[in-house]
């Protein structure tokens, strides 16, 4: 168990709607990234938070957006969802700004759409 | 952007045998991770490396930080049907914004008892 922990398990839903994956990173850690894992991408960056604030994006639709709350949990928002956008959707954490930390990762989120 | 090369893609292999596996990269890195994912389930840390040059072990697994600082490798002895899964390489590169990690494709693992 990493200490990450990220709901739903699993999402189903259809084209063009929207969803909001949910995470809680490990106790004491103030940083959380967003990764999605795709077949034929293996993992890919998406967004970084360090403590309620944005401090890299990678390669992040603009349908998509998160963020940070003061309790450090974080969500990421899914819009105007297409069928390319089913792929598992990770969260990790690390305790600091993450160049000297390792990132541990949460069981991910699976979202279909259909 | 970045992408790192990891290789072999897959491998099948019988219980007790030695593995191994690498990651390389075009531009210099200053953080080499090495996961692990089983299906269902999230990548799991197995070992970090920050320094070049630094061998590190994790029980049967030991994995070195490139001289070069473009290349790390992995090599799992006597493995057993529990190594199964997919191992990622990950790192973070030197001169970009200093947290997001670069994930290789993956080395899918099969170990026949």
């Amino acid at each position: 168990d990493s200490g990450v922990t990220q709901t739903p398990k699993h999402l189903i839903t259809a084209t063009g709607q929207r969803v909001t994956l949910r995470c809680s990173p490990r106790s004491g850690d103030l940083s959380v990234y967003w990764y999605q894992q795709s077949l034929d991408q293996g993992l890919q960056f998406l967004i970084h938070y360090y403590n309620g604030e944005e401090r890299a994006k990678g390669n992040i639709l603009e349908r998509f957006s998160a963020q940070q709350f003061p309790d450090l949990h974080s969500e990421l928002n899914l819009s105007s969802l297409e069928l390319g956008d089913s792929a598992l959707y990770f969260c990790a954490s690390s305790v600091d700004l993450g160049v000297g930390q390792p990132q541990h990762f949460g069981d991910g989120t699976r979202l279909s759409i259909l | 952007g970045q992408q790192l090369n990891q290789s072999p893609q897959s491998m099948f292999i019988q219980e007790g045998e030695d593995v191994s596996m690498n990651c390389t990269s075009s531009s210099i890195f200053n953080t080499w991770l090495w996961y692990k994912q089983d299906p269902g389930e999230g990548p799991v840390l197995l070992i970090a490396l920050y320094k070049a040059g630094e061998l590190t072990s994790n029980g049967r697994l030991t994995a070195q930080f490139g001289i070069t600082r473009k290349d790390s490798f992995l090599n799992i002895s006597a493995s057993i049907p529990s190594d199964v899964g997919i191992y990622f390489c990950a790192g973070r590169e030197r001169e970009t914004s200093g947290s997001r990690l670069t994930f290789g494709e993956g080395t899918q693992l099969t170990v026949n008892p």
